[in-house]
């Protein structure tokens, strides 16, 4: 079974601070995913990657960045937090082969920004 | 452009009743579709995929779904509820490109009463 681990389940930070979301997947799956949730919103897309050190923006990419310096690692970096980050942030991988692969999800980090 | 949408936001049902959550997408060609589970505070599960082929897909935990191509629809279906189905479900379009990305609905949250 394909496994995606977030660092943290939860997570407190302050405005302004550099903050982490670190997302490891033990499946050798090229593809990589950042989504945010808020409720009413569903899923919504931030950033993905389809290779090591390869990004690409998606929906909402205004306020963060992301690295892939090894394929089984992506990290999301909110350069300067604020309070409208506030959110549940979600990981995905999936496999090549375009369309018909599914994506697998982490649990999640619920992050808060006081 | 691809878009999905799941027309109730909640739904509730009794334990043992049957049960059916709505999805439509907008896709110009053959599309790849799913639905995915997430219950409170965790990640999301793949319940399902329909690429080509048979129009009925089973999916995990009891789960079907079927794609009407006139209808545009991918509705799931469930015909005795259990109380630990009470989540989120989201259906998914494929987006096009060679990553995977996929274009979510915002849910549709279940209750079950007993």
């Amino acid at each position: 079974d394909v496994k995606v681990t977030q660092s943290s389940r939860y997570l407190v930070k302050r405005t302004g601070e550099k903050v982490f979301l670190e997302c490891v997947q033990d499946m050798d799956h090229e593809n990589m995913f950042w989504y945010r949730q808020d409720p009413g919103l569903g899923l919504r897309l931030i950033y993905f990657s389809y290779d090591v050190k390869m990004k690409e923006k998606g929906d909402i990419p205004e306020g963060y960045s992301v690295s892939r310096e090894k394929k089984e690692r992506f990290s999301l970096i909110l350069e300067s937090a604020s309070t409208n980050q506030t959110s549940m942030y979600l990981c995905a991988s999936s496999g090549t082969g375009g369309l018909n692969q599914p994506q697998h999800f982490g649990d999640g980090t619920r992050l808060s920004i006081l | 452009a691809q878009s999905v949408t799941q027309p109730d936001i909640h739904i509730t049902v009794s334990e043992g009743a049957s049960l059916e959550l709505r999805c439509n997408y907008s896709y110009g060609a053959t599309p790849y579709l799913f639905w995915y589970v997430q219950s409170p505070g965790q990640g999301l599960q793949l319940l399902l995929k329909y690429f080509s082929g048979d129009t009925l897909v089973q999916g995990i935990k009891g789960f079907e779904a079927e794609f009407k191509r006139s209808q545009s629809s991918f509705n799931l279906r469930k015909p005795s509820v259990h109380w630990s189905d009470a989540a989120e479900y989201f259906c998914a379009v494929g987006a096009g490109g060679s990553q995977g990305n996929l274009i979510f609905g915002k849910g549709t949250k279940l209750s079950v009463k007993p």
